[in-house]
């Protein structure tokens, strides 16, 4: 069974603060696909980043970063000096090969940035 | 180029009748999804189309609710004889083909009175 766990439900953080949202997934697979999506207020789900199994480096994007570790099935997303726009529910998605490609989400994280 | 649309973008029913819901993929994309997000209960999944076929129905929760795609492009999602537990944000995303990224709609608010 496939299955993704955002433990963190709400984080409150002060704005310029590092923010990092946990997120532990399960699969028997060995080709799947990782993913964090952003739901501001508005309510679109935007796409930020997607990561497949066989690649484990960590990726950088401007105050965005991503941190995916196989042995403990993690796939870690860290802010670097929150902005109140960055204020939304971050959710973490998984992909398997064995699943016809629909995505498995975890419940999903809340961040508040407060100026 | 445009994104997935949806419509409409908010749907007030009553309790018993039928409504139909609007996706637009992005142009090019072969397979298309629909997802439910309700309160409580995450983000889940419903239909995955490739092409005009349906590989993957599973999530449908009843046969109250259908789907289809014409053309490989729009999709149309049918409730029938909605129940008040239909109220929800029903999102529709497309993907160049199923092992692609999912890019999402604005989503269409049902609520079911």
């Amino acid at each position: 069974a496939q299955k993704v766990t955002q433990a963190q439900t709400e984080i409150s953080v002060v704005e310029k603060e590092d923010v990092t949202l946990d997120c532990v997934y399960e699969t028997r697979d060995t080709t799947y696909y990782l993913f964090w999506y952003k739901q501001p207020p508005s309510g679109e789900l935007v796409f930020l980043i997607r990561r497949n199994s066989f690649d484990e480096q960590n990726e950088i994007s401007g105050r965005y970063s991503w941190n995916f570790q196989k042995s403990t099935s993690s796939f870690n997303f860290t802010i670097t000096a929150s902005q109140v726009v960055d204020s939304a529910v971050y959710f973490c998605a998984l992909i398997t090969a064995g699943n016809n490609r629909k995505l498995i989400w975890g419940l999903g994280t809340s961040l508040a940035v407060n100026p | 180029g445009a994104g997935v649309s949806q419509s409409p973008s908010n749907k007030v029913t009553e309790k018993g009748k039928d409504v139909e819901l609007r996706c637009d993929p992005i142009s090019g994309h072969t397979a298309l999804y629909w997802y439910r997000q309700s309160l409580g209960q995450g983000l889940e999944f419903l239909i995955y189309f490739q092409g005009n076929s349906a590989p993957d129905k599973s999530g449908l929760p009843s046969d109250r609710f259908s789907a289809e795609r014409t053309g490989g492009s729009v999709s149309t999602l049918t409730i029938q004889r909605t129940q008040q537990e239909d109220s929800a944000v029903y999102l529709c995303a497309s993907s160049l083909d199923n092992s692609d990224t999912q890019y999402f709609g604005p989503g269409t608010r049902l609520t079911v009175l």
